[in-house]
């Protein structure tokens, strides 16, 4: 079946310590997001991938980062991991951007900070 | 402030009652999407109504919008417990990406 796939499901690292969360998809998609989710709260969109175009929403830290090698692969790199960065991080899909296009989500990676 | 809202925050119902949450949003869009988060998991698209649309179904789903009111609702009829999950509308403003709002919480009680 095609699907959004994120590896690991969950990932525990240490105050500072770079880590880097990965995502890949069958589903042949143009579009790759990257939503960061804390508890009880809304998905929040960090930044998007349109092909090759790379789209940062204005208010991501810099902290984050984000790398599309190919059209199956989209990794979110944290350079140093502070305790708020502790959150779900979910990938999704879409055949294009804009509001008309339904997204597919991953299971997503739940990270923790120590 | 938020592009869009759900109300209310949480929802607790006996299995076989209908369940209806509400989804309100700030400026003005080209369609509303909801979408259903399993715990700990990610979210599934349900439905998409498009702006010049006041009504759309699908299965047990009923999805109204009313753009005059800036507000849409969702309406689970003869819920499950396995319609347990929290339910989010997605506001898109005009030209620009998703912005979901905080969520519905809701519990079926078997």
């Amino acid at each position: 079946d095609a699907m959004v796939i994120q590896n690991p499901r969950y990932q525990v690292t240490q105050f500072g310590k770079p880590v880097t969360l990965s995502c890949s998809q069958t589903l042949n998609h143009n579009v790759m997001y990257w939503y960061q989710q804390k508890s009880s709260q809304a998905p929040k969109l960090l930044f998007h991938y349109y092909d090759k175009d790379f789209n940062n929403e204005a208010d991501t830290p810099d902290n984050f980062q984000s790398r599309r090698p190919n059209t199956s692969f989209c990794f979110l790199d944290i350079r140093s991991p502070g305790l708020g960065d502790a959150a779900m991080y979910l990938c999704a899909t879409s055949t294009g951007q804009g509001s008309y296009n339904e997204q597919f989500f991953g299971p997503g990676t739940r990270l923790t900070v120590l | 402030s938020q592009q869009g809202e759900e109300d209310p925050q949480a929802l607790s119902i006996q299995e076989g009652e209908n369940a209806t949450m509400n989804c309100s949003y700030k400026t003005s869009i080209n369609n509303l999407q909801w979408y259903r988060q399993n715990s700990g998991r990610g979210l599934v698209h349900l439905i998409l109504i498009r702006s010049n649309e006041r009504e759309k179904h699908s299965g047990r789903l009923r999805v109204t919008l009313d753009t005059s009111k800036k507000s849409s609702s969702l309406l689970i009829t003869a819920s499950r417990a396995a319609d347990t999950a929290s339910y989010f509308c997605a506001t898109p403003p005009r030209g620009q990406n998703f912005v979901f709002g905080p969520g519905t919480r809701l519990s079926v009680l078997p």
